[in-house]
């Protein structure tokens, strides 16, 4: 089955506590990214990745890091994770460009 | 940079009827695709409108695309529950590497 994952699903931690999300696409896509989506703010793009090595910013990449060894995986770092980092983040591939996006399912975390 | 406004921020309707959400681009839009997340799950492509007066359906959606590329509308023919969620509008920039998305609609279909 063609999907997106993401792990965890849900996490919780403390300020500073180093953490990864890891994202795996089994699609073969080129195109990766990470979104966080809250409450008024809607959903904003933090990372692309247009293929393997190749990141760049989004909207809001302070305080992320991510890396783009392999095809298929696409994680999303927090060195020092802070409470305004407290969010709902999603992970996305597509074959190409920005359509059609594949989502995961979503990763909900916490920052105490 | 670029921001897209949807309304109207909620919507509830009774299922049976129609109903439109609309999303305003601050600059041309150089693709605009259209979302729907069930609550606190992913999204689920719907459309992409990339030419000015374009139209799409799937099902009973339809979304439109003013003939200025700043407009679209996504239009939901006798709604059903099946159709609650929230919808959302992005926009990819002209090298369709960064996506920007409105706020979203919340839908509500009463039985």
């Amino acid at each position: 089955e063609a999907q997106v994952t993401q792990n965890p699903r849900y996490l919780i931690t403390v300020t500073g506590k180093k953490l990864t999300v890891t994202c795996s696409q089994n699609m073969n896509h080129e195109y990766m990214s990470w979104y966080r989506q809250d409450p008024g703010l809607g959903l904003r793009q933090i990372y692309y990745s247009m293929n393997v090595e190749v990141t760049d910013k989004g909207d809001v990449p302070e305080g992320y890091k991510v890396s783009r060894k392999e095809k298929r995986n696409f994680p999303l770092i927090l060195e020092s994770p802070s409470p305004n980092q407290t969010s709902l983040y999603f992970c996305a591939s597509s074959l190409q460009g920005l359509v059609p996006q594949y989502f995961g399912p979503g990763t909900r975390l916490l920052v105490l | 940079s670029q921001e897209l406004e949807q309304s109207p921020q909620s919507l509830i309707v009774q299922e049976g009827k129609n109903l439109t959400i609309n999303c305003t681009s601050s600059k041309t839009l150089y693709g605009l695709y259209w979302y729907k997340q069930k609550y606190g799950e992913g999204l689920i492509f719907l459309m992409m409108l990339q030419k000015g007066g374009e139209e799409k359906s799937h099902e009973k959606i339809t979304a439109k695309l003013d003939e200025k590329k700043q407009q679209s509308s996504l239009h939901i023919t006798a709604s059903q529950p099946s159709h609650a969620g929230i919808y959302l509008c992005g926009a990819g920039n002209q090298g369709a590497q960064k996506l920007v998305f409105g706020q979203g609609t919340r839908l509500t279909i009463n039985p």
